[in-house]
């Protein structure tokens, strides 16, 4: 099983739709996660960090479940612009110290279409 | 706003040759990653920096790569004999000091390497 999984896509929406995506981690020691953005061939860039408590940004909302080990990302009212890929990251701290590696998914691509 | 800069944007090479990818880090940042992207696939970790050692590396980083922080503010990547898998974006990233859990890697734009 891969250590971060992410549903390929793609997801084609229409401007101001509310998409999903979801990402599942395997390895329970895994301590920080995080959702980044990459646009084509660039680098990526932090979107959000997700918290247990879930945190929202915006038209952006990230949630953890712990248990069931997946974080999600919500966007509300797509626009244009939100089109890319959408990366989960997982810092994993095995044995104790963690120096801050990320372990990411393969993405998730996103259009947004008029 | 400070950030991460690679040089050469791009770079070809022949198989069987030496490369060195460099990168500024943003200058009060104390952990330096490198990663790597195959064209269509995933972001991969290489190695991570720190305290002028390494602190972690995958599998991928053999004995045909070494990284080095030669003057305090360079974080140089070194492919000693180039193969044709090795072609990939190649990230440079850096996280100031504290807890992994909070604190954001910065990425650099990239250096493309193209080994023919």
């Amino acid at each position: 099983r891969k250590e971060v999984e992410q549903d390929p896509g793609p997801f084609n929406v229409p401007e101001g739709a509310t998409v999903a995506f979801n990402c599942t981690y395997s390895n329970s020691a895994s301590q920080s996660f995080f959702w980044y953005r990459q646009d084509c061939r660039k680098e990526p860039k932090l979107l959000m960090s997700v918290y247990s408590s879930g945190n929202e940004d915006g038209r952006f909302t990230a949630q953890l479940n712990r248990a069931s080990q997946y974080i999600s990302l919500l966007i509300r009212d797509s626009k244009l612009s939100d089109s890319a890929t959408y990366l989960c990251a997982v810092n994993i701290n095995a044995g104790g110290t963690s120096y801050g590696k990320l372990t990411f998914g393969q993405g998730t691509i996103l259009t947004v279409h008029p | 706003e400070p950030e991460v800069t690679q040089t050469p944007s791009h770079q070809v090479t022949q198989m069987g040759q030496e490369v060195i990818l460099r990168c500024v880090p943003i200058s009060n940042h104390l952990y330096f990653y490198w990663y790597r992207q195959i064209l269509g696939q995933k972001v991969e970790f290489l190695v991570s920096f720190y305290n002028n050692e390494i602190s972690e590396k995958s599998e991928i980083f053999d004995d045909q790569f070494s990284v080095e922080r030669p003057d305090g503010s360079n974080f140089t990547l070194k492919i000693r004999s180039t193969k044709l898998e090795d072609s990939a974006m190649y990230f440079c990233a850096s996280r100031d000091r504290g807890p992994a859990s909070i604190n954001e890697q910065f990425f650099g734009p990239g250096t493309r390497l193209t080994v023919l």
